[in-house]
């Protein structure tokens, strides 16, 4: 199992550039997210979706777009970027239960830098 | 709302000395809490969790926690601290939607 795979791992944009972050797990997991990391304040969820066709804001969504078109994939659309959005992100799965409560899996991360 | 809180945003020990990282939190649900890993330029990995049963859960790499309801805390401990032990550590709560929320994180710093 590959787990969860996020490309590219570094990239850097000019503002008003967009492009997509590509995140796939091999895991059959329903829940899939996105979270950005800045030093200094932990991880702050940007979106996340519970299942195919199903997704939903987390405490950042300004800025950032995604899809659920199946279970594998987990693209984060920037709009257009900006600064403010030089950040690491990380796209995370699990299963959704009463026993596991979300205990997510984590991909290596992507290091966007916005110009 | 729940909520967790790290204190120290970087922790220094020397190695062989004991580790002590702090997590308390807030939850109005039995809280299922988390320690998570993360080496230098690499995404985080589950260290260990407490779900329900026994307070003291055990994890990878020496690593231990304490569950205690009364102090609403769960610290997380190594007993030694080895040089490949330096990294930051994430303690989280999984909230009554199963969300995962997340304290600021500790720098552990080994010196030798």
């Amino acid at each position: 199992n590959a787990g969860v795979t996020q490309t590219p791992k570094f990239q850097v944009l000019k503002t008003g550039q967009s492009m997509t972050l590509q995140c796939a797990q091999d895991m059959n997991h329903e829940y899939m997210s996105w979270y950005r990391q800045d030093p200094g304040m932990g991880l702050r969820l940007i979106h996340y979706s519970v299942g195919a066709g199903i997704t939903d804001q987390g405490e950042v969504p300004n800025g950032y777009n995604v899809s659920r078109s199946t279970t594998e994939d987990f693209p984060l659309r920037l709009l257009s970027a900006a600064p403010s959005q030089t950040s690491v992100y990380f796209c995370a799965s699990s299963f959704i239960s009463s026993t596991s409560r979300n205990e997510q899996f984590f991909g290596p991360g992507t290091r966007l830098t916005v110009l | 709302a729940q909520s967790v809180t790290q204190l120290g945003s970087h922790v220094s020990v020397s190695e062989g000395a004991l580790v002590l990282l702090r997590c308390n939190y807030s939850s109005s649900v039995p809280p299922y809490l988390f320690w998570y890993v993360q080496y230098p330029n690499q995404g985080l990995q589950l260290l260990l969790k407490y779900t329900t049963g026994a307070t003291l859960v055990k994890g990878i790499n020496g690593f231990e926690a304490e569950f205690k309801k009364s102090e609403t805390s769960f610290h997380l401990t190594k007993p030694s601290a080895h040089m490949s032990d330096a990294a930051e550590y994430f303690c989280a709560v999984s909230d009554s939607n199963y969300q995962l929320i997340w304290g600021a994180g500790t720098k552990l710093i080994i010196k030798p």
